[in-house]
């Protein structure tokens, strides 16, 4: 299917343990992103890639690593889940060709306990 | 530093009046704006966008906006509300500093009552 898709779609962990979160998109866009949502704080840029092997930091970017071997997958990774992490998590590419639209995942939530 | 700002963080219309969401932001050249809409559960889906050109946009659902400079407003309006449009909604702005991040709003929560 094309579109981008994102897992686990729920996630569950303890403090201190490593988690990954997957994001996976079909268009070959080049820019992708990793938000996370928040009451009272909308979304925060955590962390985005402009291409394969480049990576730069967001707003909100410690407690976080990402990498991106391939164009079409950026996975985001919580070295040492905190309970402060608990939110839900937003992918998102963007179409060069439109204008600078972002088209996002279907998101992540993660509780940490 | 630039922001965001959507006035209301709930709003509640009664099904068939007017919707009106509020987005200003601040910047001294002219971004490229969105709204976005977010229903329970799900990603993010575009409502509307706009870029350059016309100053009043059109989007899906129903949903306009209009770009006013002078004001640094996007304010999102729909004619008769429908229950259907309940959700949340987001303002964001790209292009400020010459980067392609957005800047989000925190969110305006759509009640639509029968």
């Amino acid at each position: 299917d094309a579109g981008i898709t994102q897992s686990p779609r729920y996630k569950i962990t303890e403090t201190g343990r490593q988690v990954t979160l997957m994001c996976h998109q079909t268009w070959s866009h080049s820019y992708m992103f990793w938000y996370r949502q928040d009451l009272g704080h909308g979304l925060r840029l955590i962390y985005y890639s402009a291409a394969a092997d480049i990576t730069d930091k967001g707003e909100v970017p410690d407690g976080y690593v990402v990498s991106r071997s391939k164009t079409e997958n950026f996975p985001l990774t919580l070295e040492s889940a905190t309970r402060s992490q608990t939110s839900v998590y937003f992918c998102a590419s963007r179409d060069e060709g439109h204008t600078d639209t972002q088209y996002f995942g279907p998101g992540t939530r993660l509780t940490v306990l | 530093a630039q922001s965001v700002t959507q006035l209301g963080s709930h709003v509640s219309v009664s099904e068939g009046a007017l919707v009106l969401l509020r987005c200003n932001y601040s910047s001294s050249v002219p971004p490229y704006l969105f709204w976005y809409v977010q229903y329970p559960n799900q990603g993010l889906q575009l409502l509307l966008k706009y870029t350059t050109g016309a100053t009043l946009v059109k989007g899906i659902n129903g949903f306009e906006a209009e770009f006013k400079k002078s004001e640094t407003s996007f304010h999102l309006t729909k004619p008769s509300a429908h229950m259907s449009d309940a959700a949340e909604y987001f303002c964001a702005v790209s292009g400020l500093s010459g980067t392609y991040k957005y800047i989000f709003g925190t969110g305006t929560r759509l009640k639509v009552l029968a």
